[in-house]
């Protein structure tokens, strides 16, 4: 098993680029979150989905877009990047039984200048 | 919601001393509680986990304990090792929470050798 993948590790864009971060999971798990992380603010999460076809908001969602149309990849896309969302994005994964631990990709850092 | 509290941000300890991490919660329905290790531009990693109905687990020189009556629960490192140095997560899982966790801020611990 491959894991949790993103792609890509490193992007640099101008404000008001858009782009997608991409993530799939090959564990057929049915939960799938994005967090970012800042300097001093942890693990801050945008957008989650439960399954194929759902997906709800997090505690920042704002500038983000999610969709879920299978149930191993979970795209998270910037529509007009700003300086603000500047940062290291997470994908996570888990099966859904919520005591269950997030396995996490390896991040994507993105910097908008 | 839940709410996590973890404290101190920042911990400095001598190789072969004890560290201590303590996180609050604030949802009495909460019965996951997992512990995150992310080294230096890594991705978090789960390494070691507590169920409510537990008061202690022990996994090597690592150890969490749970107090469910004034709710909180703490990791404990013992014989630190300058590999130890990392930023700690704790999360927390409420029934309510449709699989969600809430992330304490973090604690950077630094082993000096």
């Amino acid at each position: 098993n491959a894991g949790v993948t993103q792609t890509p590790k490193f992007q640099v864009l101008k404000t008001g680029q858009s782009m997608t971060l991409q993530c799939a999971q090959d564990m057929n798990h049915e939960y799938m979150s994005w967090y970012r992380q800042d300097p001093g603010m942890g693990l801050r999460l945008i957008h989650y989905s439960v399954g194929a076809g759902i997906t709800d908001q997090g505690e920042v969602p704002n500038g983000y877009n999610v969709s879920r149309s299978t149930t191993e990849d979970f795209p998270l896309r910037l529509l007009s990047a700003a300086p603000s969302q500047t940062s290291v994005y997470f994908c996570a994964s888990s099966p859904g039984q919520y005591n269950s631990p997030l396995h996490f990709g390896n991040g994507t850092r993105l910097t908008v200048t | 919601g839940e709410n996590v509290e973890q404290h101190p941000s920042t911990l400095s300890v001598q190789e072969g001393d004890s560290a201590v991490i303590k996180c609050t919660y604030s949802d009495s329905a909460s019965n996951y509680f997992p512990w995150y290790k992310q080294e230096l531009g890594k991705r978090p990693q789960l390494i070691i986990d507590i169920r409510s109905n537990v008061g202690e687990k022990k996994d090597q020189r690592i150890a969490v304990t749970l107090n469910k009556t004034a709710k909180h629960f703490s990791l404990h490192i013992t014989e630190t090792q300058p590999e130890d140095s990392a930023v700690y997560f704790c999360a927390a899982h409420s029934p309510g929470g449709s699989y969600i966790p809430t992330f304490g801020r973090g604690t950077s611990l630094i082993v000096h050798p």
